[in-house]
């Protein structure tokens, strides 16, 4: 079967750090996404992840292991802008388009 | 200005009218996308197109139609037969080799 797992909600401090776990099961990967929502309105991209390792892009880093089916999303010096929901999602193999997302984690950022 | 539009932010129907939401890109994507999204929840896969004229069943869609005659529109039909339709309806498209989907504003249905 197909499974991603993520945490179903977190809660964190302004200006701390936080990590956001995904544990991922799929037939076929080509890659992982991480996407920010905000209630109410669409996701928004934030990272992407197809190779090992870690990806930095400002306060956003992602880091990704194929062997353990495994990333995480880590946020610095929290902002309460960044209480949202974070949603995980891995693209199927190469030559098809299908993206199978995860719950989401619904963030709060607290004063 | 490229991007994903859908319409309309906000739609009211009556229990066994047919519904169709539409969503149009200009982004040349070769891939749109419809997905379910319900209050607390993630997103769910209705249907996915890959080129004009196919497209394929999703993880829910029954109750669902799609179309997809132009590269730039795939419009959702939400037809009688689905059970509980008032949801959150998100339209995206991709590229072959792009790294991301990008996402329309999205529809709220609410069925009464």
């Amino acid at each position: 079967g197909q499974n991603i797992d993520q945490p179903t909600e977190m809660t964190a401090t302004e200006g701390a750090i936080v990590q956001i776990n995904c544990t991922y099961q799929t037939s076929g990967f080509n890659g992982l996404f991480w996407y920010q929502q905000h209630a109410g309105e669409a996701p928004t991209f934030l990272s992407y992840n197809v190779l090992d390792g870690l990806e930095e892009k400002g306060r956003f880093s992602s880091f990704l292991s194929r062997s353990k089916g495994y990333s995480y999303l880590l946020l610095k010096e929290l902002q309460m802008k960044d209480s949202a929901s974070y949603l995980c999602a891995v693209r199927g193999p190469s030559g098809t388009y299908k993206y199978i997302f995860g719950t989401g984690t619904r963030l709060k950022v607290l004063a | 200005d490229g991007g994903i539009t859908q319409s309309p932010k906000y739609l009211f129907r009556k229990e066994g009218q047919n519904v169709t939401l539409s969503c149009e890109q200009n982004l040349n994507h070769d891939a749109m996308y419809w997905y379910r999204q319900d209050p607390g929840q993630g997103l769910r896969l209705i249907y996915y197109s890959q080129i004009v004229n196919d497209f394929q069943k999703g993880d829910i869609a029954e109750g669902y139609s799609v179309s997809r005659e132009k590269k730039e529109s795939f419009p959702l039909t939400v037809t009688s037969a689905q059970k509980n339709p008032t949801a959150f309806y998100l339209c995206a498209s991709s590229t072959w080799v792009g790294e991301t989907q990008y996402f329309g504003p999205g529809t709220r249905l609410t069925v009464l």
